[in-house]
């Protein structure tokens, strides 16, 4: 069966700190791996990877995809109060089907 | 922000009633999608629709039914509505083509009491 496992599911850290959220797969057909932020009401779009080892950035935000491994990885760097949200890591087959992870709970303290 | 419009916001309503949910878009996206959201689960895609009368199942299909006879509207219908169909639920659109993000609707939150 498809599935996608975020890790950590909740973590804590303090403004300036540098975190890694960790999302791994198991989806037939893989189209594409996306990286969603989700604060109090929709999920906004951050990036998303279809081709191993291209890392793609905004600001401080960046990932990564590795697809013999099959995982993604979302860095951000110098976080800020405003990076807390839960964050959300969804894997596109070719026949449109979405799988979503669990999110993981990002907050961080000034 | 991607111009969707999820009516009504919020919703409680009782066992057993129907409930249909409405999806506005006005950028003209050929894909649309319903999901709910339930804690522990994530997202969970329900059925998804490529164009005017073309729907398919998605994960969750189970006791909802959708509809769109116009390329700006998705409606969800829950024919009998039971506790376990509480839930938010959200909206999303994308275009046609590979490499195209969804973008998600604000969410409508459902009780069922």
């Amino acid at each position: 069966e498809d599935k996608v496992v975020q890790s950590p599911l909740s973590l804590v850290v303090h403004e300036g700190d540098t975190v890694t959220l960790n999302c791994s797969y198991e989806v037939t057909n893989f189209r594409s791996l996306l990286w969603y932020k989700q604060e109090k009401k929709a999920p906004t779009f951050l990036f998303m990877l279809t081709s191993s080892g291209i890392e793609k950035k905004s600001g401080r935000l960046s990932s990564i995809l590795d697809k013999k491994e099959l995982f993604s990885i979302l860095n951000i760097t110098a976080t800020q109060t405003g990076d807390s949200a839960i964050y959300l890591c969804a894997v596109e087959a070719w026949n449109n089907d979405m799988r979503f992870g669990a999110g993981t709970r990002l907050t961080v303290k000034p | 922000d991607a111009g969707i419009t999820q009516s009504p916001r919020h919703k409680v309503t009782e066992t057993g009633t129907p409930v249909t949910l409405r999806c506005h878009q006005t950028e003209n996206h050929r894909y649309m999608y319903w999901y709910r959201q339930d804690p522990g689960h994530g997202l969970r895609l329900i059925h998804y629709s490529y164009g005017v009368k073309d729907t398919d199942k998605g994960e969750v299909s189970d006791g909802y039914s959708v509809s769109r006879s116009k390329t700006e509207d998705f409606l969800l219908t829950l024919e009998s509505a039971t506790s376990s169909q509480t839930s938010v639920y959200f909206c999303a659109i994308s275009e046609a083509g590979s490499n195209q993000p969804q973008h998600f609707g604000d969410g409508t939150r459902l009780s069922i009491l």
